[in-house]
């Protein structure tokens, strides 16, 4: 498995700021993903982080909502921008490492937009 | 793109009963299930993998079963126990399918499985 972690664990905004969200993981990954799971929901994708350059968007997510950077191998930020309360979640960051299928996630951050 | 159906979403069983969640997917192309478990207030932690080449794998008291004939697969639990209770979430994804992005999950909408002493 992986050690990762993220930063805030949870946040309180006020709406029309944005947030910023860190995820970093003990070793090389090669795939980096970015999640959101609204109460009691599944987990729908947001984008695929990509090292070096830009993100890999899922229909319904844009770049100048949640931008998106991977400066390495082991680290991600999300940033959710002119936040509503619509945008109220769990954020949560997950990994691939090269020689393995196996997927993981981090710990999630709970952002309550108000 | 695939499209993963989770039944039942809700399952109430007693103590030392099983419990069975089924999944279908749609992509014959897929080729590797994971089953995630999640707690209330957790994050989805991965319980038990299947791939297409096998058709069912065990880990002490959970199974997989998966039928690529049918697209269907499942999660069995055996001699339940309070602390399986949980959400659990079924997934798809195409591994090492040209076009596709390495590790995509498409998820099933969970179930929540609930036992009782």
């Amino acid at each position: 498995s992986a050690v990762i972690s993220q930063k805030p664990s949870r946040d309180i905004c006020q709406r029309g700021t944005s947030l910023t969200i860190q995820c970093q993981v003990d070793s090389q990954v090669t795939m980096m993903f970015w999640y959101r799971q609204q109460p009691g929901q599944s987990l729908t994708l947001i984008a695929t982080a990509n090292q070096g350059s830009e993100a890999t968007y899922e229909s319904g997510f844009v770049i100048d909502k949640f931008p998106i950077s991977r400066p390495n191998l082991t680290f991600s930020t999300l940033t959710v921008s002119n936040m509503s309360p619509e945008d109220s979640s769990i954020y949560l960051c997950s990994v691939i490492r090269d020689t393995s299928y196996e997927q993981y996630f981090g710990p999630g951050t709970r952002l309550t937009v108000t | 793109g695939e499209n993963v159906e989770q039944h039942p979403s809700t399952l109430s069983v007693q103590e030392g009963d099983s419990a069975v969640i089924k999944c279908t997917y749609s992509d014959s192309a897929s080729n590797y299930f994971p089953w995630y478990k999640q707690e209330l207030g957790k994050r989805p932690q991965l319980i038990i993998d299947i791939r297409s080449n096998v058709g069912e794998k065990k880990d002490q008291r959970i199974a997989v079963t998966l039928n690529k004939t049918a697209k269907h697969f499942s999660l069995h639990i055996t001699e339940t126990q309070p602390e399986d209770s949980a959400v659990y979430f079924c997934a798809a994804s195409k591994v090492g399918v040209r076009g596709s992005t390495l590790g995509r999950l498409y998820f099933g909408r969970g179930t929540q499985l609930t036992v009782w002493p």
